[in-house]
């Protein structure tokens, strides 16, 4: 079964800029794949912030975009925020019907 | 503006089944082009999608978890509902329900619900 992958964990300095990536254990990530991220703190649930590789959830500042980078989905954070310190998942279409998450990026602000 | 809420039993015994509902409001559940999903969250770990249905009754699941997930629709309560079978101590987890469309496996979402399998 093919893996998501993600960085486990990654950090960034206060208004700095950050992109995190999903990819795939076999094959690049293209439009085709509908990447969604989402955002979560601890004992909340997820926040959705983009969907369709770049479209950003309603009320969703534009610090935060999506794209295809080389051949993976990626998540661009801009002027980081001490309250972007978070979970990041992306998650991908699989095809028939099918979704898969991957593993989550902790992500530090400091 | 549309609300999802979890409901059902946080203690399962292992073997048997898990039962939860979503109900929506704010909005009906047969309006619109929508999906309406399950996935959940072990302990410290991340997010698995469960399955989707859509307000017809057409279903997808997880490969991985389809011979013993069944999730299902009532219109009438503005409700779906998930059950998944023969549960051991690995289906413990938080269990989301959520509105998805043909992009995302999620747009909203529900707070979550914890289960715990255990004897």
């Amino acid at each position: 079964q093919t893996v998501v992958t993600q960085e486990p964990s990654f950090s960034v300095s206060p208004g700095g800029t950050v992109t995190l990536t999903c990819g795939l254990s076999s094959g690049s990530v293209s439009t085709s794949y509908y990447p969604s991220w989402y955002q979560q703190t601890p004992g909340q649930a997820p926040r959705t912030l983009i969907y369709s590789t770049n479209t950003r959830s309603s009320g969703v500042p534009d610090r935060f975009s999506g794209s295809i980078l080389g051949n993976k989905a990626a998540l661009t954070i801009t002027g980081a925020q001490a309250d972007d310190e978070s979970d990041y998942y992306c998650v991908l279409y699989m095809g028939s019907g099918n979704w898969v998450f991957g593993g989550g990026t902790k992500l530090t602000v400091l | 503006q549309v609300q999802l809420q979890e409901s059902g039993p946080g203690l399962v015994k292992p073997s048997q089944t898990l039962s939860l509902t979503c109900t929506v409001s704010g909005g009906s559940i047969s309006s619109g082009s929508y999906y309406w999903s399950w996935i959940r969250q072990p302990a410290g770990k991340g997010l698995e999608w469960i399955g989707r249905i859509y307000t017809s009754g057409s279903t997808n699941y997880n490969p991985s978890l389809k011979s013993r997930v069944t999730i299902s629709v009532d219109t009438s309560k503005n409700q779906f509902s998930l059950k998944l079978s023969s549960v051991t101590a690995a289906d413990t987890a938080v269990y989301y329900c959520a509105r998805a469309g043909i992009s995302s496996p999620g747009d909203v979402w529900g707070q979550g619900t914890t289960v715990t399998v255990s004897s």
